[in-house]
């Protein structure tokens, strides 16, 4: 059964405070790993999709690294607008149309 | 371009009781999924329709059950509602039925079992 592990469930920094969300997971052969950011009373928005171990993406404040066993979430000085929930998602690469498997987020609060 | 739609936004029902909730999924996309996310959890992956077929099923009972039209829109109905089965329930539209590349997400339903 795919598996997905985030930590820690919650982080509150301060503005200009880097820091790293983890992801840890098991599944069945990895078609992808997704990051999305959720804010309340919203659906997940879309940040980032990795493939193989050693990928790396970014986008503004945010990069997102791949391993064969989990991925990191860096956020580099952050800003309030940067709070949200943070969710890790994996897509096993089954045969058939498999959805995708959340883990419970990591409610991140970046305080002025 | 439009986003992907829900309706209701919230809904109160009994339990016993059957609902149908709806989604306009983002134009220019065939194929939809939807989702429950319980408090504080993280969404689960109920079933994914593609060109009106579902063609993927989490691990949810048959009274979970969903429909797509001609038009990609798509209705999620559960029957038999149970307390348990409060959530708020999402829908995703994308253009690729077997690679989950950037779901569109709509703000969901809350559903309230009482």
């Amino acid at each position: 059964e795919d598996q997905v592990t985030q930590s820690p469930e919650a982080l509150r920094l301060q503005e200009g405070e880097s820091s790293s969300l983890n992801c840890s997971y098991t599944v069945s052969g990895l078609r992808g790993l997704f990051w999305y950011r959720q804010d309340p009373g919203k659906g997940p928005e879309f940040l980032f999709t990795l493939y193989s171990a050693g990928e790396e993406k970014e986008k503004e404040r945010l990069k997102a690294t791949l391993t064969k066993k989990e991925s990191f979430l860096h956020i580099t000085a952050p800003k309030p607008e940067d709070s949200a929930t943070y969710l890790c998602a994996v897509q096993a690469s089954g045969g058939g149309a498999d959805g995708l498997t959340f883990g419970k987020g990591t409610h991140l609060i970046i305080q002025p | 371009e439009t986003g992907v739609t829900q309706s209701p936004t919230h809904l109160i029902k009994t339990r016993g009781q059957q609902v149908t909730l709806r989604c306009s999924s983002q134009s220019g996309h065939n194929t939809v999924s939807w989702y429950q996310q319980a408090l504080g959890q993280g969404p689960q992956f109920i079933f994914q329709y593609y060109r009106e077929e579902e063609n993927g099923r989490g691990n949810f009972p048959p009274r979970f059950s969903g429909l797509q039209f001609p038009n990609y829109s798509s209705e999620l109905n559960v029957n038999a509602l149970e307390l348990d089965d409060s959530a708020l329930y999402l829908c995703a539209s994308s253009n690729n039925r077997a690679v989950n590349e950037k779901l569109f997400f709509g703000s969901g339903t809350q559903l309230s079992v009482l």
